[in-house]
């Protein structure tokens, strides 16, 4: 089965805290992707990061990096130095032949 | 260049009414994918179609939800006899391929049913 745990239901953290988002995934493929979208207030999900199971690097962006291990399933994105504009829902997603599994998702609040 | 585009933003409407929501996929894209979100069964997929394939109908709740793409382009998603339970907000997607290629999300159309 095909499945995305996201067990973080809302994080709240103050402003310049570092915080991380954990995501677990299950899956038989060898070959499969996963990506990360943020869903802020307006309501658009926006796209953040692909990977593949064959790049265990990790990534990052700015104050973004993601931290992919495959030996516990788990794709884990972290956030140096929050600021408010982070305030959002992150999504965690798997593909799954041509369509996206997605987690529950986690909100967090930056407070200033 | 411009992104996914949806339309209406917000939909009301009565129980057992028909409604019909736009999606308008980036250029050049040629898959394009229906999702739904709502409270209860957070994102869940509906339906795709990638160029002139057969759409992969696998995720649509009931036989009173069909999809239809024109010219491989603008596709619209129809709820017939809508029911309270189909209140949520519908996102559409587009890819420049089908599978690993990153899709990109509209701003979604929310649908109430009174």
């Amino acid at each position: 089965a095909q499945k995305v745990t996201q067990a973080q239901t809302e994080i709240s953290v103050v402003e310049k805290e570092d915080v991380t988002l954990d995501c677990v995934y299950e899956t038989r493929d060898t070959t499969y992707y996963l990506f990360w979208y943020k869903q802020p207030p307006s309501g658009e999900l926006v796209f953040l990061i692909r990977r593949n199971s064959f790049d265990e690097q990790n990534e990052i962006s700015g104050r973004y990096s993601w931290n992919f291990q495959k030996s516990t399933s788990s794709f884990n994105f972290t956030i140096t130095a929050s600021q408010v504009v982070d305030s959002a829902v992150y999504f965690c997603a798997l593909r799954n032949t041509d369509k996206l599994i997605f987690g529950t998702g986690t909100r967090l609040q930056v407070f200033p | 260049g411009a992104g996914v585009s949806q339309s209406p933003s917000n939909k009301v409407t009565e129980k057992g009414k028909d409604v019909e929501l736009r999606c308008d996929p980036i250029s050049g894209h040629t898959a394009l994918y229906w999702y739904r979100q709502s409270l209860g069964q957070g994102l869940e997929f509906l339906i795709y179609f990638q160029g002139n394939s057969a759409p992969d109908k696998s995720g649509l709740p009931s036989d009173r939800f069909s999809a239809e793409r024109t010219g491989g382009s603008v596709s619209t998603l129809t709820i017939q006899r809508t029911q309270q339970e189909d209140s949520a907000v519908y996102l559409c997607a587009s890819s420049f391929r089908r599978g690993a290629d990153t899709q990109y999300f509209g701003p979604g159309t929310r649908l109430t049913v009174l």
